[in-house]
């Protein structure tokens, strides 16, 4: 069946430590997606990308970078500048890379923490 | 700024009872709306989309939606609620980018 993988499920992070979480999709989409949810704050865009080597800001990409070498992998890098990390961060992907007029589907998201 | 808020942060029904969760939208053109649902510590679940045409959507697990413009709004109804449906509710929406609402967590009491 099509979907899309994160990896891990949880994560921990050390103080000055950058962390890697993963996202792959074989659901032939071009566009993907990164979101960070905390509660009550729902979903906030931090990375999005429409086609492979190429992404742009969301809402909140301080302190975190990404990648899009291939069209099926999406990898989020949570760098140490970003001091509050703690988070459920999800990944996603649509058919088309314009964002608004494709329904998106989601990963089951990875819990990230701060040790 | 164009957005889409969940005006209600917590709503608790009965189980049998109907349901009917708000969701208003700021768009200058109409925008492509959907209901997502999300269980504890999983990803989102599309429920329902609405592009054009027919207002009134029909989805997955029972549910619906009403597209009503005058109003700007886009609630999902389910005519009885099950304690399977408990879990938080997204509305999502956009014209060129997707926009999402705050959530709404439903708690179904037996």
């Amino acid at each position: 069946d099509g979907g899309i993988t994160q990896s891990p499920k949880y994560l921990f992070r050390k103080e000055g430590q950058n962390v890697t979480l993963s996202c792959e999709q074989n659901l032939n989409h071009d566009a993907m997606y990164w979101y960070r949810q905390d509660p009550g704050q729902g979903l906030r865009l931090i990375y999005y990308s429409q086609i492979v080597n190429d992404f742009q800001k969301g809402d909140i990409a301080e302190g975190y970078s990404v990648s899009r070498e291939k069209k099926e992998s999406f990898p989020l890098t949570v760098t140490s500048a970003q001091k509050n990390p703690t988070a459920f961060y999800l990944c996603a992907s649509s058919q088309t890379g314009t964002g608004g007029n494709q329904p998106q589907h989601f990963g089951d998201g990875t819990r990230l923490s701060i040790l | 700024a164009q957005s889409v808020t969940q005006p209600d942060i917590h709503i608790t029904v009965s189980e049998g009872a109907s349901l009917e969760l708000r969701c208003n939208y700021s768009y200058g053109a109409t925008p492509y709306l959907f209901w997502y649902v999300q269980s504890p510590g999983q990803g989102l679940q599309l429920l329902l989309k609405y592009f054009s045409g027919d207002t009134l959507v029909q989805g997955i697990k029972g549910f619906e939606a009403e597209f009503k413009r005058s109003q700007s709004s886009f609630n999902l109804r389910k005519p009885s609620v099950h304690w399977s449906d408990a879990a938080e509710y997204f509305c999502g929406g956009g014209n060129n980018d997707m926009r999402f609402g705050a959530g709404t967590r439903l708690t179904v009491k037996p």
